[in-house]
């Protein structure tokens, strides 16, 4: 059973860096066509697909926040990271981690979590 | 400013069958597999169709997905008080090189 889980701080300051966590269990980012990715949502408002990587270590980022993203993976320990820099009070959101394979949409999520920016 | 097009809202009455659209593009449905989420308020969305017309384990089969060409729809069959939540699209985009979705779909049960 595929399961994943997200960790982070529930507030952070302006102009701060968020780090995410994702810990996954039945699965390994060793194996071929396996990817993890994050996505967020904002109160009331759509999803929105930030960052995936690959089994390969091939890393793609949206466009709109390629220049304040960063993930990285830890496959030993079956976690994820995902740092946001220059935290504004625009990027509160839940954000999300999610399994799915290469070059498609995710097939399992996390339960998300909540992370709101304020001074 | 989704990069695919979701009408915000639909509806239906007990038993009715209900359809929803997901419009794209070359780069995303016109090439790619399209799946479909359902998300309740509060909660993670789940996977209701994937590769266009598939539905995981678990998914009763009042739920089916199409594509043709770059637009896809949900259909809903036999609906039910309880299918009422937001409903989201998805797709893989080759110019974004990454995963698009759909602005959502509220479906509200009269």
């Amino acid at each position: 059973q595929i399961t994943l889980k997200e960790s982070g701080p529930t507030l952070v300051k302006p102009t701060q860096t968020l780090t995410l966590t994702c810990t996954f269990s039945g699965f390994s980012l060793n194996t071929r066509g396996v990817g993890v990715g994050w996505i967020r949502q904002p109160p009331g408002k759509a999803l929105e697909w930030l960052a995936v990587i690959y089994w390969t270590d091939d890393k793609r980022y949206s466009p709109f926040l390629k220049s304040r993203l960063t993930i990285t993976k830890d496959t030993s320990n079956n976690r994820v990271v995902l740092t946001l820099t220059n935290m504004d009070p625009v990027d509160t959101a839940t954000y999300y981690c999610a399994h799915g394979p290469l070059w498609d949409p995710f097939d399992i999520w996390g339960q998300g979590t909540m992370v709101t920016v304020s001074s | 400013q989704s990069v695919l097009t979701q009408p915000a809202s639909a509806s239906g009455t007990p038993g009715q069958r209900v359809t929803m659209s997901c419009s794209g593009s070359t780069s995303n449905l016109g090439s790619n597999y399209v799946y479909w989420y359902q998300q309740f308020p509060g909660t993670a969305p789940t996977l209701l169709i994937y590769s266009n017309n598939q539905r995981p384990s678990g998914v009763p089969d009042r739920f089916s997905g199409s594509k043709s060409g770059t637009s896809a729809s949900l259909a809903i069959s036999g609906l039910q008080s309880e299918d009422e939540a937001d409903y989201y699209c998805a797709a893989w985009d080759d110019s974004l090189n990454g995963v698009a979705f759909g602005g959502g779909t509220k479906l509200t049960v009269l």
